[in-house]
């Protein structure tokens, strides 16, 4: 069975801090691949990155970056300097080669940037 | 660019009563999903194509029917919709072996409520 948990339901922040989302995710395989999308207020879902299970190094986009550990099972994802456009919600996903129309989702983490 | 387009946007359906929710793509892409978002929960797959004239069926299947007789539309149908099927609904698409880049291109959504 394979499970992603974002235990952080909503965080608000003031423009210009740091902050990190936790993706905490279960599965029996040793190939996977992980995935974070943003859904704005308007609604669409944009993809933001994917991480293959083989593959731990962290990335940096900007100001986003991705921690892979699996020592822990995470996928945590920073923004660095936030600003009010960032405000959405995100989702962590995962899926298997073994079943790769099955996306599973966690139920994501509304983030907040205030000005 | 159009890239994946849903309607309605929004429709209120009595117990019952049946609808389509429409789904169209115009990137040329074989695979196409059906998902829906309920509040806290993330996002779970109701049915997917990998091509025209091939469906199966998701996480959460009951309640829903599903064709695809072109490559470009993947038609939702709820029959006798119930109040447990109020959701946002959203219709993504992505090329042959779309997850393994990630790249799900979604809809929209189309905020359904059953009263």
């Amino acid at each position: 069975a394979q499970k992603v948990t974002q235990a952080q339901t909503e965080i608000s922040v003031v423009e210009k801090e740091d902050v990190t989302l936790d993706c905490v995710y279960e599965t029996r395989d040793t190939t996977y691949y992980l995935f974070w999308y943003k859904q704005p207020p308007s609604g669409e879902l944009v993809f933001l990155i994917r991480r293959n299970s083989f593959d731990e190094q962290n990335e940096i986009s900007g100001r986003y970056s991705w921690n892979f550990q699996k020592s822990t099972s995470s996928f945590n994802f920073t923004i660095t300097a936030s600003q009010v456009v960032d405000s959405a919600v995100y989702f962590c996903a995962l899926t298997q080669p073994v079943n790769n129309n099955d996306m599973r989702f966690g139920a994501g983490t509304r983030l907040t940037v205030k000005p | 660019n159009a890239g994946v387009t849903q309607t309605p946007k929004f429709r209120i359906l009595k117990i019952g009563q049946s609808m389509t929710l429409q789904c169209t793509q115009d990137m040329n892409h074989n695979y196409m999903y059906w998902y829906r978002q309920d509040p806290g929960m993330g996002l779970k797959l109701i049915y997917y194509s990998v091509g025209a004239g091939i469906t199966d069926k998701g996480e959460v299947p009951n309640g829903y029917n599903v064709s695809r007789s072109t490559t470009e539309d993947f038609p939702l149908r709820l029959e006798l919709a119930a109040p447990s099927q109020t959701s946002v609904y959203f219709c993504a698409s992505s090329s042959a072996q779309g997850f393994t880049t990630g790249e799900l291109f979604f809809g929209e959504g189309s905020r359904l409520t059953v009263l």
